[in-house]
């Protein structure tokens, strides 16, 4: 089973590069979520999308922007990076949002380093 | 946005002794999930809650879902190496679009 698919998994990128970390599910589920963690910390939301076409910042959305054009995929964008962008990436997913049954699966991550 | 205070922060502990961790939170969740993250991976989950008062185990895993709904905790029983890794809790609001993360436990377990 393919769940959440990342790509790419590790990426260098110079100040002020853009970039697209792309993901893909194949759960069909509505909702998909970025996230950012930086070393020893916990995941803070970056953007959320609760179906095809709807999306909403989360609580660091600077300097990202994001699309749902399909169920299946929530590419990420990075424009103009900055060295503060450097991370771990995840991306995750779930069928519904709500308090029965839902549960949110997470991609493998992406790495990237701004120099 | 809301907070969830995870503690203790690090943890360090010998094989076969039994881990406890929890999360507190100012506000209301509806559901609360533990996950475990190994280096270089994503997060994986563990447990799931869904109703205040519920306690649900996965092998020598516990988890409540506190009463109040604003609390939950993570007990590890007789600990062995590959239990090492960073444990999260997670709360979903009332919404249910927003999943806010703890900043994690980091578990080390000696042979």
């Amino acid at each position: 089973n393919a769940g959440v698919t990342q790509t790419p998994k590790f990426r260098i990128l110079k100040i002020g590069q853009s970039m697209t970390l792309q993901c893909t599910q194949d759960m069909n589920h509505n909702y998909m979520y970025w996230y950012r963690q930086d070393p020893g910390m916990g995941l803070k939301l970056i953007y959320y999308s609760v179906g095809a076409g709807i999306t909403d910042k989360g609580e660091v959305p600077n300097g990202y922007n994001v699309s749902r054009s399909t169920t299946e995929d929530f590419p990420l964008r990075l424009e103009l990076a900055a060295p503060s962008q450097t991370s771990v990436y995840f991306c995750a997913s779930s069928r519904v949002a709500g308090p029965n049954g839902n549960t949110i699966y997470f991609g493998e991550g992406s790495w990237l380093t701004v120099v | 946005g809301q907070q969830l205070n995870q503690s203790p922060q690090s943890m360090f502990i010998q094989e076969g002794e039994d881990v406890s961790m929890n999360c507190t939170s100012s506000s209301i969740f509806n559901t609360w999930l533990w996950y475990k993250q190994e280096p270089g991976e994503g997060p994986v989950l563990l447990i799931a809650l869904y109703k205040a008062g519920e306690l649900t185990s996965n092998g020598r895993l516990t988890a409540q879902f506190g009463i109040t709904r604003k609390d939950s905790f993570l007990n590890i029983s007789a600990s062995i190496p590959s239990d090492v890794g960073i444990y999260f809790c997670a709360g979903l609001e009332t919404s249910g679009s927003r999943l806010t993360f703890g900043e994690g436990t980091q578990l080390t377990v000696n042979p």
